[in-house]
């Protein structure tokens, strides 16, 4: 599957707890942006990342999340001591190269629960 | 605050019909705009991207954009069920090619 990697599918974290998102971009692709899809709302942007650059924060809640994207291996979501607030699907998408006429395509996104 | 505005529906068509769905944004600035299908519980599927006034057309999807009006549109010529989704427009938010998203509208086609 050459498409854009999200695991897990499904995530359920009790208040309090971290939660790990990670996200595989499409091959050929070394530009990930990471999206935010509360209940009955549209998708709002969080961060864009390069490999081991954080170019664009401006999306991400000050506190309790971060993003990284290593030289090696998928990029992460980190997100410490979980509210019920959290509770949404996240998203990754990537492409190519940044600029202008590039589209973005989406991974399956993950579904954190917060119990 | 750069914003997408949709009507959020639903829209509803009978199978066969024109499926009109529109969108407006407040920055001057964009440039690029995209429209993704977003069936329930799903990811986003990019359906078509526009970045010059005009027309553009790909099989039964024509994307349309109006820089001076600031609108932009998708139609979907002869609507079949298997198109009912959520349409998400999105324009781009400056040089990080973030993308600014619309709520959405809700297609319903009728059998």
């Amino acid at each position: 599957n050459a498409g854009v990697m999200q695991n897990p599918r499904h995530l359920v974290r009790r208040r309090g707890q971290e939660a790990r998102l990670r996200c595989s971009p499409m091959k050929g692709h070394s530009h990930v942006y990471w999206y935010r899809q509360l209940p009955e709302e549209g998708l709002k942007f969080m961060v864009y990342l390069q490999k081991e650059n954080i170019i664009d924060e401006s999306g991400m809640p000050k506190e309790r999340f971060s993003a990284e994207f290593p030289k090696e291996g998928p990029s992460i979501l980190r997100i410490q001591q979980v509210v019920r607030g959290d509770s949404a699907a996240y998203f990754c998408a990537s492409s190519p190269v940044t600029g202008n006429n590039q589209p973005q395509h989406f991974g399956d996104g993950t579904r954190l629960s917060i119990l | 605050q750069k914003e997408v505005e949709q009507n959020s529906g639903p829209l509803s068509v009978p199978e066969g019909a024109i499926a009109s769905l529109n969108c407006t944004y407040s920055d001057r600035g964009s440039q690029s705009f995209f429209w993704y299908r977003q069936y329930s519980g799903k990811s986003p599927e990019l359906i078509m991207f526009i970045y010059s006034n005009g027309d553009k057309e790909d099989g039964r999807f024509t994307a349309q954009l109006n820089k001076a009006s600031q609108y932009v549109s998708l139609l979907i010529r002869d609507s079949q069920p298997s198109d009912s989704a959520t349409y998400l427009c999105a324009g781009d938010g400056g040089a990080t090619n973030k993308l600014i998203f619309g709520t959405g509208t809700l297609l319903a086609v009728q059998p």
